[in-house]
């Protein structure tokens, strides 16, 4: 079973950028697809997108205009920006093992957007 | 995108007890992809069941999923303790992947 960690600033000015890495270990980045999905404070799940080790990736449309995922194999890790964020951006980011299956999760980072 | 509706919104139930959560697709799910998940209050989610019935590794025999097409069913045999927590449906047969509003269960 692989472990997920992510990791990235806490609180993010409105019209910034959110970056968030995460880092696998236990297994190769290059095995598995992989996600990122978010939850608002209280509320429900929302997929963001997906990588694989090749570069290729999937968004989803409400946030594709947005959204960047990339990976770098070199250090096992994948990575998130969310450009333009406002409020409604703010909560716990999870990465996830899987490509729309999420296997395997990190234990989330919470990001606040807030000047 | 396919909208997944969750009922009950709470589920007041007592340990030992059946508990029967229910998810409505809004179209068809293809091929039967849809998993539940479980989440705790400051955890992450954790994967129960995939393609509708088949449970994830390390997932007691209690919880079982069935349906098939804009209806299904995660049931819990028997509430353990710990099972007290929401549960969240999830599609993932047509892009992007969805999830329901989540079903809190909790004690009664």
């Amino acid at each position: 079973q692989v472990q997920l960690q992510e990791s990235g600033p806490g609180l993010v000015k409105p019209s910034e950028t959110l970056s968030l890495t995460c880092t696998v270990s236990g297994g190769s980045i290059t095995s598995y697809f992989w996600s990122w999905i978010r939850q608002p404070p209280g509320k429900g799940l929302e997929w963001i997108g997906y990588i694989y080790y090749s570069g290729t990736t999937n968004y989803n449309p409400s946030l594709k205009s947005r959204v960047t995922i990339s990976v770098d194999t070199s250090k096992n890790q994948f990575s998130l920006n969310l450009s333009s964020v406002t409020a409604a951006d703010t909560a716990v980011y999870y990465c996830a093992r899987g490509v729309s299956v999420a296997a395997d999760w990190g234990q989330g980072t919470l990001v606040t957007v807030s000047s | 995108e396919i909208v997944l509706t969750q009922s009950p919104g709470t589920l007041s139930l007592s340990p030992g007890e059946r508990a029967t959560l229910s998810c409505r697709a809004s179209l068809t799910v293809s091929s039967s992809y849809l998993a539940w998940y479980q989440q705790k209050p400051g955890q992450a989610p954790r994967l129960l069941i995939s393609g509708a019935s088949s449970r994830a590794t390390g997932i007691p025999d209690r919880f079982s999923g069935s349906g098939s097409g804009t209806d299904f069913t995660l049931t819990i045999s028997r509430l353990e303790p710990e099972d007290f927590a929401v549960y969240y449906c999830q599609q993932y047969g047509s892009s992007p992947p969805t999830f329901g509003q989540g079903t809190q269960v909790e004690i009664k």
